[in-house]
């Protein structure tokens, strides 16, 4: 199994811009979740998906951010527009079934100059 | 809300000795408690696991231990090696099956050859 894929590995861009992050879940998980991770703030949940479907958004900070999921081997997680404060981590996960064994992708390091 | 305390912040051991890392969390209702290790430039990944029916799981050097009356769980690496060095972050689940993970601040291990 390939794992959690996410593209791209690091992204740089200017405040203003519009950023978009993929994600592809393990195949045969219902679930995807997006995390960012700061030094100041940790790991943080941002969204997370049942079946494409959003069940919890209320970690999005603003609604700079969205997230979709048109099919179950596809997520996106969108920023628009950026912000240097937006710069962290940004995680993919997925699982068979809600909290248990969530599988981490390698992760985006965003930078917003 | 939902929190997940995690002590220490850093630990340094001896190549060979023992390192515990605790973590207390707050919903009663948690039933479901991992760990994952993160390396540098890399996704969290999950070592062990441990569900609320089970005081104590065990795989090879790593142990997991949990005391749900007292909300507190731990984990424990005996014969520690320098490639143990990295982020622990412990978990605990809330929202039920459905739900989703909180996670604590994380522990930075150190393994001194």
């Amino acid at each position: 199994d390939a794992g959690v894929i996410q593209s791209p590995r690091h992204e740089v861009t200017e405040m203003g811009q519009e950023v978009t992050l993929r994600c592809k879940p393990i195949s045969g998980h219902d679930y995807l979740f997006w995390y960012r991770q700061t030094m100041m703030r940790g790991l943080e949940l941002l969204i997370y998906f049942n079946n494409n479907v959003p069940i919890d958004d209320s970690g999005m900070p603003e609604d700079r951010f969205s997230a979709k999921m048109p099919n179950a081997s596809f997520s996106t997680l969108k920023i628009q527009p950026s912000e240097p404060r937006d710069s962290a981590v940004y995680f993919c996960a997925s699982s068979l079934a809600g909290p248990y064994e969530q599988y981490f992708g390698p992760g985006t390091r965003l930078t917003v100059t | 809300g939902e929190n997940v305390e995690q002590h220490p912040s850093t630990l340094s051991v001896q190549e060979g000795d023992s390192a515990v890392i605790k973590c207390t969390y707050s919903d009663s209702a948690s039933n479901y408690f991992p760990w994952y290790k993160q390396e540098l430039g890399k996704g969290p990944q999950l070592i062990i696991d441990i569900r609320s029916n089970v005081g104590e799981k065990k795989d090879q050097r790593i142990a997991v231990t949990l005391n749900k009356t007292a909300k507190h769980f731990s984990l424990h690496i005996t014969e520690t090696q320098p490639e143990d060095s990295a982020v622990y972050f412990c978990a605990a689940s809330y929202g039920g099956s459905q739900g989703n993970l909180i996670f604590g601040k994380g522990t930075k291990l150190s393994v001194k050859p």
